[in-house]
């Protein structure tokens, strides 16, 4: 069964640093999505991403976080300077229909010390 | 209030017994997903229900939605140790594609 994936599963910088996380959505997906749970706590919404654009974010996605689906199959989320509040696993997850069931990856593991 | 609150907050029940989870929200929604998680991993998808359908089943789970009550719950029958997982609600409106994640039931089957 196609599944999403992700790379890395676990990340550790430094604050300051940028970082680059990486997934393949489920092939004959159209609709991309990232989250994020910091520890203990709600999964949140971060952005989601239709037709090479971004179709809507949240207020915790500001102006240090980007996305981009560089080829057919990757899909990336780039934090440009890593705050040690960006601790927290990140979710990918994709659809084939914008108010359709996502399908989430196996998330990273960002550590930020 | 927050959108989507499942409760309860922690669950424990035998092995072969049925768990009941219940999840309210705020807003009209376009549809009501269940997802399970174990410790530190991924979201495993376990069922949608559209806010025109009441019921789903879907092997041992059984989902109800009550949009005048803004409710649902999920049902676990037979329960098996492997059954042993956070479970969230997560709502999706029209209009936006963003799911609002509960804070989730942490369900233990005692074997």
């Amino acid at each position: 069964e196609p599944e999403v994936t992700q790379t890395p599963s676990h990340q550790v910088t430094q604050m300051g640093q940028e970082v680059i996380l990486r997934c393949v959505p489920i092939s004959n997906h159209l609709y991309f999505y990232w989250y994020r749970q910091i520890l203990g706590q709600k999964v949140e919404f971060l952005v989601s991403f239709y037709n090479n654009e971004i179709s809507e974010k949240s207020e915790i996605f500001d102006d240090q976080f980007s996305v981009e689906r560089p080829d057919g199959s990757n899909f990336t989320l780039k934090i440009r300077s890593t705050k040690l509040e960006d601790s927290a696993m990140y979710f990918c997850a994709s659809s084939k229909q914008g108010a359709d069931t996502q399908y989430f990856g196996p998330g990273t593991r960002l550590t930020v010390l | 209030s927050q959108q989507g609150e499942e409760d309860p907050q922690a669950l424990s029940i035998q092995e072969g017994e049925n768990a009941t989870m219940n999840c309210s929200y705020k807003t009209s929604i376009n549809n009501l997903q269940w997802y399970r998680q174990n410790s530190g991993r991924g979201l495993v998808h376990l069922i949608l229900i559209r806010s025109n359908e009441r019921e789903k089943h879907s092997g041992r789970l059984r989902v109800t939605l009550d949009t005048s009550k803004k409710s649902s719950s999920l049902l676990i029958t037979a329960s098996r140790a492997a059954d042993t997982a956070s479970y969230f609600c997560a709502t999706l409106n029209f209009g936006n594609e963003k799911l609002t994640f509960g804070t989730g039931t942490r369900l233990t089957i005692i074997p």
